[in-house]
């Protein structure tokens, strides 16, 4: 079945760039998705991207998406003490497939 | 709007006993997701609902039955609980008219000792 996977600890300096990456492995993948994850808290969507981009930019939050290599990143600038958090990459091929998560990536900022 | 709603946020049980996680949402979605989270595990597909009145397997569903009798509601049942579903369970919803992402709930914590 589908798999999508990404590194499971990612540690930064406040106020330097974070960039946690993804692959899958589903050439269909139609939509791929960033959420967060607070202590405590149910998952948030961050942003996401479509398949036919290859970056999305949101403020702090930049998407790279390298459908060749099925490779998925997403950049945080200027990452602050509020950014840790785990963050997942998720993946869909249609609407009406359920997403399937990876394992999510904890990001530690240091002050 | 509250968005999506589960009850209870926490329970013990015993090895054996069973208890059904009820999710709530508010937003009208046909779609309706319980997955369960787990150290190391990332998340893990349990069952969905694409509308009232339908079920189907996810990833691991083994142990595990579910209901969607009312489009607002999607419950999730243990019928004899073991330590192995000791876990985190996250319920989401879909709306896919609109828009492609999901919603979530705060979670509930389960310990089956």
């Amino acid at each position: 079945g589908e798999d999508v996977e990404q590194s499971l600890f990612l540690s930064v300096r406040e106020g330097d760039s974070s960039v946690i990456n993804c692959t899958y492995t589903d050439s269909s993948s139609t939509y791929l998705y960033w959420y967060k994850q607070e202590p405590g808290a149910g998952l948030q969507l961050l942003t996401y991207i479509f398949s036919n981009m290859d970056m999305k930019q949101d403020q702090r939050l930049t998407v790279l998406l390298n459908k060749k290599d099925k490779h998925l990143s997403l950049r945080i600038a200027d990452t602050q003490t509020g950014d840790s958090a785990i963050y997942f990459c998720a993946e869909s091929s249609t609407t009406n497939t359920p997403l399937v998560f990876g394992k999510g990536t904890r990001l530690s900022v240091i002050a | 709007n509250a968005g999506v709603t589960q009850t209870p946020k926490f329970r013990v049980l015993k090895t054996g006993q069973s208890m059904t996680l009820l999710c709530a949402q508010d937003m009208n979605h046909e779609y309706m997701y319980w997955y369960r989270q787990d150290p190391g595990m990332g998340l893990r597909l349990i069952h969905y609902s694409v509308g009232e009145g339908t079920t189907a397997k996810g990833e691991v569903p083994d142990g595990y039955n579910v209901s969607r009798l009312k489009k607002q509601n999607f419950l999730l049942g243990l019928e004899s609980a073991a330590p192995s579903q000791t876990s985190v369970y996250f319920c989401a919803s879909r709306d896919i008219q609109t828009n492609e992402k999901l919603f979530f709930g705060s979670g509930t914590q389960l310990s089956v000792l």
